[in-house]
């Protein structure tokens, strides 16, 4: 089982739509969260950290099932800048431990 | 600007050629890292370092090799003995208990 698995898309919604991504993962001692947004042939850029409790970003919205092992990500009122891959990861330890990325999810939002 | 710098942009390789691949920060974070990312795929953990003078192998260190002289500096050189080197390359700072954040990358292709 791989230790981050996300859908690859692409999932392709019209402008101000909501769309869903759902991750998986298989470290069940999996410590932090965080989803990281890539832009085509650019660096992966911090989007938000996930708590437990879940937390809210302006249109983003982020869940952590920690029972299910599930991370969510909620993007209200899609922009058309929002269209990227999405990059779900998780870290097992805390410190300076490192990092398990997800493929990512492709998000493409049309006019 | 505080940030991380990757140099070249782009970069091209001969047979049998070592390159060496810089990765600079400026925002005083102990920990430095290395990844590769191949089209369609995840990021794949290269090298890490936590401290000055000290690195670990990630899970696909072969045919690579890092120092860490300095806090701000941790290059990577991609020697002969990687047979397959064509790929974005990644590098990340983090300070303690935080996300990591990248440079823009640096693009290997083989000539």
């Amino acid at each position: 089982r791989k230790e981050v698995e996300q859908d690859p898309g692409p999932f392709n919604v019209p402008e101000g739509a909501t769309v869903a991504f759902n991750c998986t993962y298989s470290n069940s001692a999996s410590q932090s969260f965080f989803w990281y947004r890539q832009d085509c042939r650019k660096e992966p850029k911090l989007l938000m950290s996930v708590y437990s409790s879940g937390n809210e970003d302006g249109r983003f919205t982020a869940q952590l099932n920690r029972a299910s092992q599930y991370i969510s990500l909620l993007i209200r009122d899609s922009k058309l800048s929002d269209s990227a891959t999405y990059l779900c990861v998780v870290r097992v330890n805390s410190g300076y431990s490192t990092l398990t990325f997800g493929k990512g999810t492709m998000l493409l939002v049309s006019p | 600007d505080g940030g991380i710098t990757q140099s070249p942009k782009y970069l091209f390789r001969k047979e049998g050629q070592n390159v060496t691949l810089s990765c600079e920060q400026n925002l005083n974070h102990d920990a430095m890292y290395w990844y590769r990312q191949d089209p369609g795929q995840g990021l794949r953990l290269i090298y890490y370092s936590q401290i000055v003078n000290d690195f670990q192998k990630g899970d696909i260190a072969e045919g690579y090799s890092v120092s860490r002289e300095k806090k701000e500096s941790f290059p990577l050189t991609v020697t002969s003995a990687q047979k397959n080197p064509t790929a974005f390359y990644l590098c990340a700072s983090s300070a303690l208990n935080q996300p990591q954040h990248f440079g823009d990358g640096t693009r290997l292709s083989i000539l």
